[in-house]
């Protein structure tokens, strides 16, 4: 069963550094790849996600993750946080030729942006 | 545009005892996945439900069991309740069972037992 890592779990930035977050994943044919974000008292909100094509895809709020095949990864950029992106972000993966129909989560990373 | 509603909010429940957890999905979706949020962890899959049948079941018990009815909505109903059952529920609707279809999830219910 394929699984997702996310090995930061707490991350503490000051506003207008730059973010990065690291997801991988266990599964070595086609997935689909998604990052999603939790504000505090929010639903879970899509940010981005990737099926095919160009391996750099921009999400809203000007993040943008890039897919690496041979490294099994999906990391989340974004090159200035504001306080606002103070939240949980969640990578997930879904293997769209198993019929596995879910989402595989992983554990997650609290995003924390002082002033 | 109704997004995806849950009911109860919150809900605190005894060992043992068995509980319903209600989804309303989003207009014109078919599709209703529930999901389970330990403390600290990220959402695992229960199981979906595509026109009122169960299309998948994740590493769950079944004791787990769920509804989907006409209108699409849904219920998670969980028996013989344990304290590891302590957890956010969410409940994600989606226009489509295919996996490029965008699941959007709901607040979520906080079941507690004690």
């Amino acid at each position: 069963a394929q699984s997702v890592s996310q090995h930061n779990h707490h991350v503490i930035l000051s506003e207008a550094a730059s973010l990065e977050l690291g997801c991988n994943y266990s599964y070595g044919g086609t997935v689909n790849l998604f990052w999603y974000v939790q504000y505090p008292g929010q639903h879970l909100q899509l940010l981005l996600k990737y099926f095919s094509g160009d391996p750099l895809v921009k999400g809203i709020k000007g993040f943008e993750a890039e897919f690496i095949k041979s490294k099994f990864s999906f990391n989340l950029r974004k090159p200035s946080v504001q306080w606002s992106d103070t939240a949980e972000y969640f990578c997930a993966v879904k293997v769209p030729d198993t019929g596995r129909r879910a989402l595989t989560f992983g554990s997650g990373t609290r995003l924390q942006v002082q002033p | 545009e109704t997004g995806v509603t849950q009911s109860p909010t919150h809900l605190i429940k005894t060992r043992g005892q068995q509980v319903t957890l209600r989804c309303s999905s989003q207009s014109g979706h078919n599709t209703v996945s529930w999901y389970q949020q330990a403390l600290g962890q990220g959402p695992q899959f229960i199981f979906q439900y595509y026109r009122e049948e169960e299309n998948g079941r994740g590493n769950f018990p079944p004791r787990f069991s769920g509804l989907q009815f006409p209108n699409y909505s849904s219920e998670l109903n969980v028996n013989a309740l344990e304290l590891d059952d302590s957890a956010l529920y969410l409940c994600a609707s989606s226009l489509g069972q295919g996996a490029s279809y965008e699941q959007y999830f709901g607040p979520g219910t906080r079941l507690t037992v004690t």
